[in-house]
């Protein structure tokens, strides 16, 4: 059963555009919430995190929204650039957990 | 500050042959994890240590096996290599405590078994 669910796959935007990444989970208990960023070749970086207690965080071109009732909680990149192209993965986990449970992955394009 | 340091980066084995990933860690980091990278499957937990002399199962253990006798090493071995094995190796750290704490990953062990 997957824990966390994440969409689309792959996204192809334009540069200057708004990227768009959909994640939901199951599990109540969790609590917190990264975005991590991977180039090719290279290990996931932390690239944002949030926690359930604010249903907004930004930094810089990236923000996090969380909707605690749904379950859910998107990334949103303003402005994409070329630079911005790499795998980006939701991740989820708890404060009783000791591990990490990562979605699938979307794989970014911005053309430019 | 080195951070995450996995070896080797690239290894072909042939079916049945057994070998060890190597990770380090130089960031005092009690906590230790083992992930592999599928194509369409994301990250999923092998193994994971909480500390020196304690390890347990992650979602995917089956086919590998880990100890951890310092703070900062924790390797991987696959006792009898399989195709089905074929895959990114990533090893992560992150500070002691909840687990709301950024983790750390090195930069990957691809290896391929024939």
């Amino acid at each position: 059963q997957q824990q966390v669910k994440q969409s689309p796959q792959s996204l192809i935007v334009q540069k200057g555009g708004i990227s768009i990444i959909n994640c939901a989970y199951e599990n109540t208990a969790f609590d917190y919430f990264p975005w991590y960023q991977q180039f090719p070749g290279k290990g996931p970086a932390l690239l944002i995190a949030i926690r359930p207690d604010v249903s907004e965080k930004k930094e810089g071109r990236f923000t996090i929204s969380f909707n605690k009732s749904a379950k859910q909680f998107s990334l949103h990149i303003m402005d994409s650039q070329p630079g911005d192209s790499a795998t980006y993965f939701c991740a989820a986990s708890s404060q009783a957990g000791t591990a990490l449970i990562f979605g699938k992955g979307t794989t970014l394009s911005v053309s430019s | 500050n080195a951070g995450v340091t996995q070896t080797p980066k690239f290894q072909v084995l042939k079916t049945g042959q057994s070998m060890t990933l190597q990770c380090a860690q130089d960031m005092n980091h009690e906590y230790m994890s083992w992930y592999r990278q599928d194509p369409g499957m994301g990250l999923r937990l092998i193994h994971y240590s909480v500390g020196a002399g304690i390890t347990d199962q992650g979602e995917v253990p089956n086919g590998y096996n880990v100890s951890r006798s310092t703070t900062e090493d924790f390797p991987l071995r696959l006792l009898s290599a399989a195709p089905s094995q074929t895959s990114v190796y990533f090893c992560a750290s992150r500070s002691q405590g909840a687990p709301n704490q950024p983790q750390h990953f090195g930069d990957g062990t691809r290896l391929s078994i024939l």
